[in-house]
């Protein structure tokens, strides 16, 4: 599986934008980038995916760079609720079920 | 929203028991899944199931562990003699196909003595 490399750790302030990197430099052209998060004491959650153009959702925006090397999770105002570990992952669609690969993720602290 | 739902939250067992963690996915999916997670370590994968059978396996999953879909609702993950490493949050997952998010449940904390 391509592998992804984020910082371990990130600081925010309440009600600011966060921007949460990722770098994925051997991506596939098949390969989508997924973000889950996983809030303290509880299961991975779903936020957003994407393959080649900028996504919007409820919960954040995924911006991903033209080379498809790096992609940027947005939140774009921190609430206290939006600390948790963020993973980048990367999920090849080949069809049928395809489990997914946590890696380390990065720990967002948001600041009151 | 429709969510997916574990059973016992917090399991204590000692060494050496059988432990049968629970799980109901969301209502229309068809793929489920059990991940664990040790404290402070990451989310791994443990297992996949689809159409009453086991799609893949880690090599945690050996064969102290099993599952099950008793009926149209329940998803178990059984193992057999609990050793002291086995105590982790298991998380179970489904999706409606294969290739679609994943939604987890809060998870079971199994804590062996």
């Amino acid at each position: 599986d391509a592998k992804t490399t984020q910082p371990n750790s990130m600081e925010s302030n309440e009600e600011e934008p966060v921007h949460l990197p990722c770098n994925h430099s051997t991506i596939s052209g098949t390969d989508y980038i997924h973000w889950y998060r996983q809030l303290p004491s509880q299961g991975p959650e779903y936020v957003i995916h994407g393959l080649t153009s900028n996504v919007n959702n409820r919960m954040a925006s995924l911006a991903i760079a033209e080379d498809r090397k790096s992609s940027t999770l947005i939140l774009h105002r921190a609430t206290l609720r939006d600390a948790a570990v963020y993973y980048c992952i990367l999920r090849l669609y080949s069809g049928g079920y395809q489990k997914v690969t946590f890696g380390t993720g990065t720990k967002l602290q948001v600041i009151p | 929203e429709p969510e997916v739902t574990q059973t016992p939250s917090h399991q204590v067992t000692q060494m050496g028991q059988e432990v049968i963690l629970r799980c109901v996915p969301i209502s229309n999916h068809l793929y489920f899944y059990w991940y664990r997670q040790i404290l402070g370590q990451k989310v791994e994968f443990l297992v996949s199931f689809y159409n009453n059978e086991i799609s893949e396996k880690s090599e945690i999953f050996d064969d102290q562990f099993s599952v099950e879909r008793p009926d149209g609702s329940n998803f178990t993950l059984k193992i057999r003699s609990t050793k002291l490493e086995d105590s982790a949050m298991y998380f179970c997952a489904s999706t409606r196909q294969g290739r679609d998010i994943q939604y987890f449940g809060a998870g079971t904390r199994l804590s062996v003595l």
